[in-house]
């Protein structure tokens, strides 16, 4: 069974560029929650989506965004990028929501703002 | 203000050694997990606990919930070089609230 599977891997910008970054979870899973990872905040919660619907979302400002389509894939965009955009972007997919239902994570995307 | 606060940051010890690496908070999660993160790789859960004064074993690791389900323990017994990794725990304060990570205790095992 094929993993979370992010792309790219990796990516360099431009302040004041967008990214799109995409996320293919496991198969028949239908959560899908994207978390930002750096050195001096660790993982921090963006969105996570379900059916298409977002149900919850991180304390990130507007300029993040993102969606999830009918086949549970999803993507999540940055728009005006910033220095202190640079980070690990991961995404993971659950079969449900809730606690009874592990996270499993992509290998992220590493995003580099100069 | 970091909801799980996970020490210490740093441990470089030699293989066979044991180590406690620990995961606070003052408030109160539904369940607690403890993933494990390699370079250039995403992080992979290795437990979940979910009852206060819970005790899980997972071959050499030993995870602790705390009776007021405020804090987590991971013992690991005899460690070895393929234990090296950064170990992130992560709580739930109910059914579908998002999980909220620790910065992690990265561990390095010396052979």
């Amino acid at each position: 069974k094929a993993g979370v599977t992010q792309t790219p891997r990796y990516l360099i910008k431009t302040r004041g560029q967008q990214v799109t970054l995409s996320c293919s979870p496991i198969s028949g899973h239908r959560s899908v929650s994207w978390y930002q990872q750096t050195p001096g905040q660790g993982l921090q919660f963006l969105f996570e989506y379900f059916s298409e619907t977002q149900r919850n979302k991180g304390n990130f400002p507007g300029r993040f965004s993102g969606r999830q389509f009918s086949n549970s894939r999803s993507e999540m965009n940055v728009s005006t990028l910033e220095l202190g955009d640079s980070a690990l972007y991961l995404c993971a997919s659950s079969l449900l929501r809730g606690l009874n239902s592990p996270l499993h994570f992509g290998n992220g995307t590493r995003l580099t703002v100069t | 203000t970091q909801l799980l606060e996970q020490s210490p940051q740093f441990l470089s010890i030699q293989e066979g050694e044991n180590l406690t690496v620990y995961c606070n908070s003052s408030s109160v999660f539904s369940s607690l997990q403890w993933y494990r993160q390699e370079p250039g790789e995403g992080p992979v859960l290795l437990v979940t606990v979910v009852t206060g004064g819970e005790v899980k074993k997972l071959k050499r690791l030993t995870f602790q919930f705390g009776d007021a389900r405020k804090d987590s323990s991971l013992h690991i017994t005899a460690a070895q070089p393929g234990d090296t990794g950064l170990y992130l725990c992560a709580g739930a304060r109910s059914g579908n609230t998002p999980l909220v990570f620790g910065k992690g205790t990265r561990l390095s095992v010396i052979a």
